[in-house]
């Protein structure tokens, strides 16, 4: 298994466009996590999903967000209308249950909103 | 709700020495995870050192060890030998260990630190 794999790892979007990324998180792990980072911040909590359950949301998570995991394997993140100040990384992390302490993070999707 | 304070935006080290950085938090729960995780520019976070809150003992791994003092709830790292692939940004984090709260696996990171090493 090679770890968290994000996509892609770039993205610039005109504001107003939508945008969807992609994690695949290791494929036994059955906890995935969104969080988003700014430039200079540490990482900041969007939401979680066990299997294919979205368990908890962030109130950074807007309207405009919306995260799905069907079936509990990959997950997917779309960001409508967007606007600048969506402009960050989107990280994407994995864990398994009775070992939620260790995380292991993707590489990120960096979005640059114009 | 949970915050993490990293009061050094940078740090530097000569290669082969040690360097320490610092982090304190603040809670009301008693029992909860501690980490330590780098960044290197490639991005991907890599957890570096955990600890649990009811462990007296502290942590270590290698050349990473942790000073934890849970009454003045402050988590420091210190790294020894330090080696140029030490280099990134390191965030401090907390997690609850409450499984039946809601914060359950959430992680709240600190602003971070970043590190460099000169040889």
């Amino acid at each position: 298994d090679t770890g968290v794999s994000q996509n892609p790892r770039h993205k610039i979007t005109k504001r107003g466009q939508n945008v969807t990324f992609r994690c695949d998180p290791i494929s036994e792990h059955n906890r995935l996590y969104w969080y988003r980072q700014t430039l200079g911040q540490g990482p900041e909590f969007l939401t979680y999903f066990q299997n294919e359950a979205q368990l908890e949301k962030s109130r950074l998570l807007s309207d405009r967000f919306s995260a799905e995991r069907p079936k509990g394997s990959f997950s997917t993140l779309e960001i409508q209308r967007t606007e600048q100040g969506d402009s960050a990384m989107y990280l994407c992390a994995s864990s398994s249950t009775g070992d939620n302490e260790k995380l292991f993070f993707g590489s990120g999707t960096q979005l640059s909103v114009l | 709700a949970q915050t993490v304070t990293q009061s050094q935006p940078e740090m530097s080290v000569q290669e082969a020495e040690t360097v320490t950085l610092s982090c304190t938090y603040d809670t009301s729960e008693s029992d909860y995870y501690l980490f330590w995780y780098k960044q290197p520019p490639s991005r991907q976070m890599i957890l570096v050192i955990r600890q649990e809150a009811y462990k007296q003992q502290n942590a270590t791994e290698n050349r990473f060890s942790v000073n934890f003092q849970k009454a003045a709830k402050s988590f420091s790292l210190k790294i020894s030998d330090s080696q140029l692939g030490d280099a990134a940004m390191y965030f401090c984090a907390y997690r609850s260990a409450d499984a039946g709260g809601t914060s359950y696996g959430k992680l709240t990171f600190g602003q971070g630190t970043i590190l460099t090493v000169h040889p």
